[in-house]
């Protein structure tokens, strides 16, 4: 489809284990985010993508996420040694055109990460 | 610091009643920009409205309006004559710096439950 894609949809891992979260932008969008949200709460934002360059990481929490969009479309978060509190949806949206001062960021419909 | 509040958990209306969603912000910034999305079941944040700092117009989109007043720095959201596909999750976000920081502080939303 023509929408942003993230694969997987549904991710179940133990504590510990290493994981890896897949987006699919929209076709031409330049810009790339990663929230995340728990659940009854926000989208908190992880990081965002101008091209291949990270523009704004602060919020990632630790050094245990990293992401990457090494040719400017799909990217790839990954999470090191998985904990139960980094079970959440991991949401990813694409824009046009970064500062997306248009703020319509088009979402997908998340990856929920769940540990034991 | 930033922050969004949205003191309604969770609202319960029946078919074709109005409704207002709440929405309060804090910032330092003199230009920000103010959002509300939508969350249905399916998970997929979808955009509804973005308003800059110094537009307090009034806007209304068919049934939705929204209403701005930074005396009080809110940012609310009102559906008239509300339907069944109404029901979701509703953020309102903030973004600073004029938006360029490429990322939204979202709120804890507020679920709407539209019965028929």
């Amino acid at each position: 489809g023509a929408g942003v894609s993230q694969t997987p949809s549904n991710k179940v891992t133990e504590k510990g284990k290493y994981v890896e979260l897949r987006c699919d932008p929209i076709s031409g969008h330049t810009a790339l985010y990663w929230y995340r949200q728990s659940l009854g709460q926000g989208p908190e934002f992880l990081i965002y993508f101008q091209g291949t360059g990270a523009a704004d990481d602060s919020g990632l929490p630790n050094d245990r996420f990293f992401a990457v969009r090494p040719e400017g479309s799909v990217s790839t978060l990954k999470i090191q040694r998985t904990e139960r509190g980094d079970s959440a949806v991991y949401l990813c949206a694409s824009s046009l055109n970064v500062p997306s001062n248009t703020g319509e960021l088009f979402f997908g419909e998340g990856s929920r990460l769940t540990v034991l | 610091a930033q922050k969004v509040t949205q003191a309604q958990t969770e609202i319960s209306v029946v078919e074709k009643e109005d409704v207002t969603l709440d929405c309060v912000y804090e910032t330092r910034d003199t230009t920000y920009y103010l959002f509300w999305y939508k969350q249905p079941p399916s998970g997929e944040l979808v955009f509804l409205i973005r308003r800059n700092s110094f537009d307090e117009q009034n806007e209304i989109s068919g049934r939705y309006s929204w209403n701005f007043q930074k005396s009080t720095s809110s940012f609310n959201f009102t559906i008239t004559a509300s339907q069944v596909v109404d029901s979701a999750v509703y953020f309102c976000a903030l973004s600073e710096d004029g938006g360029s920081q490429g990322n939204l502080i979202f709120g804890k939303g507020t679920k709407l439950s539209v019965k028929p």
